[in-house]
């Protein structure tokens, strides 16, 4: 079983519609849980960060998460064209270790 | 501008011959970690550094070789390149080690033959 496992893509949605990207993970000690978006070729950047089980929205994205569960999630609402792109959910767990999903592929189709 | 950057950004070479990527930072973390990417799959930890002269392995670390003699350098070195370290190399620095975002540089793409 991997560390941190996200849904299979690829995702394609509509645009405006809502995208959700799911990830799970094995270790129970996980402090934060990252997503970030990554374009084809270029470097990850930050999309959203939770710590506290329950919800965190910022703009069109919320970020979910379920300790219990092991479970984090990213929603977009009202998705575009330029949210096309793999999103890689990212967990840190003990100090200094960083373990990322392969990644979801997301088409927003216009 | 607070960036994490990377050189050389592409590098071809053959097999064995030493090289090494640097990495700097100048936003002042104390944390820095180097990814591998390889096509289809996420970013796999190859060492990272919780401060200064403290360093440890990731999950990958077999052929690399890191040093942090300075705050804001993480140089990553391989010793004796081979093809199947042909990858897409990210450094990535942040505040800290346990809870925070990190920020990464644009990659070096290596390729050895």
């Amino acid at each position: 079983q991997k560390e941190v496992e996200q849904n299979s893509g690829p995702l394609s949605v509509p645009e405006g519609a809502i995208a959700s990207l799911n990830c799970t993970y094995s270790d129970r000690g996980s402090q934060s849980f990252f997503w970030y978006r990554q374009y084809s070729g270029k470097s990850p950047e930050l999309i959203m960060f939770i710590y506290s089980n329950g919800d965190k929205e910022d703009g069109r994205f919320t970020a979910q998460l379920n300790k219990a569960s092991q479970y984090v999630s990213l929603l977009i609402r009202d998705s575009q064209p330029s949210d096309s792109a793999t999103y890689l959910c990212a967990v840190r767990a003990y100090a200094g270790k960083s373990t990322f999903g392969d990644g979801t592929t997301l088409t927003v189709k216009p | 501008e607070a960036q994490v950057t990377q050189n050389p950004r592409y590098l071809i070479t053959v097999t064995g011959k030493k090289l090494t990527v640097t990495c700097s930072q100048n936003m002042n973390h104390e944390y820095m970690s180097w990814y591998r990417q390889d096509p289809g799959l996420g970013l796999r930890q190859i060492y990272y550094s919780m401060n200064v002269e403290v360093t440890d392995k990731g999950d990958v670390p077999e052929g690399y070789k890191v040093s942090r003699k300075e705050k804001r350098n993480f140089p990553l070195i391989l010793e004796s390149p081979s093809p199947n370290q042909t990858s897409l190399y990210f450094c990535a620095s942040s505040l800290s080690g346990e809870i925070h975002e990190q920020y990464f540089g644009p990659g070096t793409r290596l390729t050895v033959t």
